[in-house]
């Protein structure tokens, strides 16, 4: 199975700041089939279902704020938030499908300093 | 984008059963991928089964295997989850998801709101 692991787990950040949210994978995540990262992040906000925020690693779904970008190749990833607003306040996690068992990183809270 | 409901969530004792339901809205519920996910109390996700759209293809993660069965009713836009021989580590909130595009991929970009099952005695 491909472990998820992600950094740090708690996170403060000023409102206005940048936030930067670290994904590393056991095993590269590059599929040979389309030359995407199988790689994907989600932002849960407390009582809520996870939503998801960005897929191929880079590519933001709708409807998401372009102050969230996703970046990295291979095994290692980063999710930013260029400019904390106080909304973005939840849990974050990645998650790689590129094969099954598909599997989540632990997840990183993110709080406002 | 489309809807997910899940129901069926309750108590249940060690080694016993119960089963899930997701009712689809909105979209061409044969056509996709639906899963389950998993969120024990406080902890983080779990993918726990899948089943295709194309095919009916199932897929399991080891800790269920064996115990989990998935399948879908198309005629009535509704997924299951027969759930036998619990035990407290099923303790979770379990989330009906869905793939974005009717080609298989593996993200999901519409969750239900979960439905909790607890195994206690």
């Amino acid at each position: 199975d491909i472990v998820m692991t992600q950094s740090p787990d708690s996170l403060a950040v000023s409102l206005g700041e940048r936030a930067t949210i670290n994904c590393k994978s056991s095993q590269s995540v590059l599929h040979s089939s389309n030359e995407k990262n199988r790689l994907a992040w989600y932002q849960q906000k407390p009582g809520q279902p996870p939503k998801l925020l960005i897929y191929w690693a880079s590519t933001r779904a709708s409807g998401v704020p372009d102050r969230f970008s996703g970046s990295g190749s291979g095994t290692d990833f980063t999710l930013t938030i260029s400019s904390l607003q106080a909304e973005d306040v939840a849990v974050y996690y990645c998650q790689h499908y590129y094969s099954n068992p598909i599997t989540f990183g632990q997840g990183t809270r993110l709080e406002i300093k | 984008e489309g809807q997910l409901v899940e129901s069926g969530g309750g108590l249940v004792q060690p080694g016993g059963s119960l089963r899930l339901s997701c009712a689809a809205s909105g979209f061409t519920f044969s056509s996709y991928a639906i899963t389950w996910v998993r969120q024990a109390p406080g902890k983080g996700l779990e993918w726990v089964s899948g089943i295709s759209g194309s095919d009916g293809a199932t897929y399991y993660a080891d800790s269920v295997k064996g115990r989990f069965t998935i399948s879908r009713d198309n005629s009535k836009n509704t997924l299951f989850l027969q759930m036998n021989s619990l035990r407290a580590e099923d303790t979770a909130v379990y989330y009906c998801v869905k793939d974005p595009t009717t080609v298989t991929t593996g993200f999901f970009d519409c969750w239900g709101q979960g439905t909790l099952v607890t195994v206690s005695s």
